[in-house]
């Protein structure tokens, strides 16, 4: 298992401006995963952050948008730029179960983000 | 796209009833189906991650099937309780990549 520690829990920032999320992890994990979750949506992948190597972007997701930092094992963060309305989310940090391929995944607690 | 439709969207159980439901998924390349509890405020939970047709597994009065062939899965809840409210989540994948369905948020009336 893995323990994720995700801050902050919860922010209301203005239009504009930029917020970063923290991710810390129990244990090194190879590969840790960015979601948002829209109001009425369904969970999202953003991005794929391995540490040593550029962020894999999912289609309609970009750098410039959601820079991520992967600087070690253990430790990850999602930058939310340049906000607007529509970027008002819970934003998810997750890992999977280390060595194993099918395996469950384990969540952060949520970053809940309103952008007035 | 991966498409995974999870139904109802939402529903209310009275405290002791039980109920199901559904998640669908695309029947091809199937790799693993995840079930997870998410209540609010915390982290989602997994409960369940099945990967063989036919797989029934079960966790306290949580029990989940899964169909590969035709392409869904049901989640049950036996003698539902208070603390069974929660969204309940599918996801089509492995924990390296999942699609998720847009959740069935469960309300437990006493």
């Amino acid at each position: 298992s893995a323990v994720i520690s995700q801050k902050p829990s919860r922010d209301i920032c203005q239009r504009g401006t930029s917020l970063t999320i923290q991710c810390q992890v129990d244990s090194q994990v190879t590969m840790m995963f960015w979601y948002r979750q829209q109001p009425g949506q369904s969970l999202t992948l953003i991005a794929t952050a391995n540490q040593g190597s550029e962020a894999t972007y999912e289609s309609g997701f970009v750098i410039d948008k959601f820079p991520i930092s992967r600087p070690n094992l253990t430790f990850s963060t999602l930058t939310v730029s340049n906000m607007s309305p529509e970027d008002s989310s819970i934003y998810l940090c997750s890992v999977g179960a280390r060595g194993q391929e099918v395996a469950e995944a384990f969540f952060g607690q949520g970053t809940r983000l309103t952008v007035v | 796209i991966l498409n995974v439709e999870q139904s109802p969207q939402s529903l209310h159980v009275q405290e002791g009833d039980s109920t199901n439901f559904t998640c669908s998924f695309p029947s091809s390349n199937f790799y693993a189906l995840h079930w997870y509890r998410w209540e609010t405020a915390k982290s989602p939970e997994a409960l369940f991650v099945m990967t063989l047709n036919g797989d029934e597994k079960k966790k306290g009065r949580i029990s989940a099937t899964l169909n590969t062939k035709e392409g869904y899965s049901y989640l049950y809840i036996k003698g539902s309780q208070p603390e069974d409210s929660a969204t309940y989540l599918c996801a089509f994948g492995s924990g390296n990549k999942l699609t998720f369905g847009g959740g069935t948020r469960v309300l437990v009336k006493p």
